[in-house]
């Protein structure tokens, strides 16, 4: 079956630091790779996915992944950390079900960043 | 565009009463899934639907249950409320058409449920 993995809770990083928030994945044919940013109070926001292609993926607010097929990992990075970049970040792989696809997330990462 | 709405944003019930949650999908999107988002289990996969008709469920109890209208809204059914279905509800809606896997998804802002 289908998983993600991200192995860290908290990732902590000093204000204009670049920033890794790790991503593992398992899956049984070619993955759909997705990070998604969780801020306070408020639902999941899309930043990026991956379909094929470049295995670096750029998405919003100055975000990136990098796809690396060999260590089944896709890393959500980002050169130079904000304050406003604290939040849940999650990353998914699209599952193929009995029907249809659906949505496997990881656990999350909480980033802080301090300024 | 209109984001993905839902209704109510926080809801309190006592156990063994029933919920019903309510999300608007944005204009266009017909696929609508749910999720149950807790601290312990991080966010679950509850059911999906497309065109009126469930897809994929997720490993919950016959307890929940939805449905999804015409219009792509959607609405999904909590019988029995236990203590352990407190949790933030979340809706998202996709341009999934039938077959394409890669479509993000977008999501509202949640409904709370608290079970007393």
């Amino acid at each position: 079956a289908q998983s993600v993995a991200q192995p860290e809770d908290q990732v902590n990083v000093a204000e204009g630091n670049p920033l890794t928030v790790k991503c593992t994945y398992s899956v049984s044919g070619n993955p759909y790779l997705f990070w998604y940013v969780q801020y306070p109070n408020r639902g999941l926001q899309f930043l990026l996915k991956y379909i094929t292609g470049d295995n670096l993926v750029k998405g919003s607010y100055g975000f990136e992944a990098e796809f690396n097929k060999s260590q089944t990992s896709f890393h959500l990075k980002k050169p130079s950390a904000l304050v406003s970049d604290s939040a849940l970040y999650f990353c998914a792989v699209r599952d193929m079900g009995t029907g249809g696809f659906k949505t496997i997330f990881g656990a999350g990462t909480r980033l802080f960043v301090k300024a | 565009k209109a984001g993905v709405t839902q209704t109510p944003r926080y809801l309190i019930k006592t156990r063994g009463q029933q919920v019903t949650l309510s999300c608007s999908p944005i204009s266009g999107h017909r696929s609508v899934s749910w999720y149950q988002q807790t601290p312990g289990q991080g966010l679950q996969f509850l059911f999906e639907y497309f065109s009126e008709t469930q897809r994929n469920k997720g490993n919950f109890p016959g307890r929940f249950s939805g449905r999804q209208f015409s219009n792509s809204r959607s609405e999904m059914n909590v019988s029995t409320l236990e203590l352990g279905d407190s949790a933030l509800y979340l809706c998202a809606s996709s341009s999934s058409i039938a077959g394409v896997a890669y479509n993000e998804q977008f999501f509202g802002p949640g409904t709370r449920l608290t079970v007393l």
